[in-house]
């Protein structure tokens, strides 16, 4: 069973759309949580950390759930530069969030005029 | 502030010869991580670095692959013998300090190829 693990995708939505991804983690001792988005041949980029009580950013809406192992991503009124590859990334380590992060292997969502 | 610098930015090779990653932290970063990226993969983490200091190899394939971060410079990322399964994107990434509140800044990565 991989680490992290999430649909690959793709997601086609049109511009405007709602869109949701999903993850989940297979060590019940992870401590650090986040969304990052990664373009076409970029490096990847900070999208959001996640925490449990919820966190939103503008459109962009993340949320965890400890008990299921879970992590997800609400995208609303999805534009055209939204496109990229969502990577879902924990990290175990329980004093530093950016040590040894393990990622999923990515959604990737097309958003279309 | 520059941002993680890493070059070059493509690099080929033949199978036997040697590669040479290169990674400059970001101003006042003193932790590096490197991660390799294959073809429809997540990145896996390789191998972190502090100052003259591997911290922590266990991500380090055992044979050909080295890395270190010098007092001066940049840190460096070293496969000998590269074969054709080394080819990946290679990225660094550093961060200030270890809290459960810091991000780490990844560079633009090499594109190894091995023909």
């Amino acid at each position: 069973r991989k680490e992290v693990e999430q649909d690959p995708g793709p997601f086609n939505v049109p511009e405007g759309a709602t869109v949701a991804f999903n993850c989940t983690y297979s060590n019940s001792a992870s401590q650090s949580f986040f969304w990052y988005r990664q373009d076409c041949r970029k490096e990847p980029k900070l999208l959001m950390s996640v925490y449990s009580s919820g966190n939103e950013d503008g459109r962009f809406t993340a949320q965890l759930n400890r008990a299921s192992q879970y992590i997800s991503l609400l995208i609303r009124d999805s534009k055209l530069s939204d496109s990229a590859t969502y990577l879902c990334v924990v990290s175990d380590h329980p004093m530093d969030s950016s040590y040894k992060l393990i990622f999923g292997s990515g959604t990737r969502l097309l958003v279309r005029p | 502030n520059a941002g993680v610098m890493q070059n070059p930015r493509h690099l080929v090779r033949r199978r036997g010869q040697e590669a040479r990653l290169r990674c400059s932290p970001m101003k006042g970063h003193s932790h590096v991580y490197w991660y390799r990226q294959l073809p429809e993969e997540g990145l896996k983490f390789m191998v972190y670095l502090q100052k003259e200091n591997i911290i922590d190899e266990s991500g380090m394939p055992k044979e050909r692959f080295s890395a270190e971060f010098p007092k001066e410079g940049p840190s460096i990322l070293r496969i000998q013998q590269v074969v054709r399964g080394d080819s990946a994107a290679y990225f660094c990434a550093s961060s200030p300090r270890s809290s459960l509140n810091t991000e780490a800044f990844f560079g633009q990565g090499t594109r190894l190829t091995v023909v």
